[in-house]
């Protein structure tokens, strides 16, 4: 098993361009989710998703779009890219139920936006 | 709303114990604890459901007071692994399912 695979692992975007940082887990998850991790601090939550076809919003959701068309894939889409959003993105994904369980973390994309 | 830890920070020698809390203004349903080492991605220690349940993971355990809505790390005989930064997560009631907000972390740092 892969677990959570995330591409790219290393991207600069110049200020304005859009990107899609791609998420695909193969444990048959239902929930799934992306966190930022600004340096020396701790993850935030921008959007996650409890099955295919529903997605939420996190604590800080601006700038960021996804969509859930399948179980297994869970995309991040950066409009406008701003040297705000320069972090490194972790997609995660657990079984689903009346309590979240243990988060399976990707090993992270390290976005620098100049 | 976010979790608060505390302390920000412990700097412990090898043998010694420590505590990390958690707490939240908010209902708990359920805490969960990872620990995230340097330029890596967070692991996963343990999760802790309401009605008190203490759950332990080899020299780690934890507790979980729902009324006080707050949670306990407790990590005995320190050892150089367990250097790193931990990280509460919490999860609101069943109609919050999902929903996973962590707290700003604590850095542990264990000297030899």
């Amino acid at each position: 098993n892969a677990g959570v695979t995330q591409t790219p692992k290393f991207r600069i975007l110049k200020i304005g361009q859009s990107m899609t940082l791609q998420c695909t887990q193969d444990m048959n998850h239902n929930y799934m989710y992306w966190y930022r991790q600004d340096p020396g601090m701790g993850l935030k939550l921008i959007y996650y998703s409890v099955g295919a076809g529903i997605t939420d919003k996190g604590e800080v959701p601006n700038g960021y779009n996804v969509s859930r068309s399948t179980t297994e894939d869970f995309p991040l889409r950066l409009e406008l890219a701003a040297p705000s959003q320069t972090s490194v993105y972790f997609c995660a994904s657990s079984y689903g139920g009346k309590v979240t369980g243990e988060l399976f973390f990707g090993e992270g994309s390290r976005l620098t936006v100049l | 709303q976010q979790p608060v830890q505390s302390p920000q920070a412990v700097i412990l020698r090898e043998g010694e114990d420590a505590v990390i809390n958690c707490s939240s203004s908010k209902a708990l349903y359920s805490v969960h604890w990872y620990r995230q080492k340097h330029g890596e991605a967070p692991v996963f220690l343990m999760i802790l459901l309401k009605g008190g349940e203490q759950k332990g993971h080899e020299k780690i355990s934890a507790s979980f007071n729902e009324k006080k809505q707050q949670s306990s790390l407790y990590l005995t005989a320190s050892q150089l692994s367990y250097s790193g930064t931990y990280f509460c997560g919490t999860g609101g009631r069943p109609s919050n399912t999902g929903k996973l907000i962590f707290g700003q972390g604590t850095t542990l740092q264990v000297k030899p």
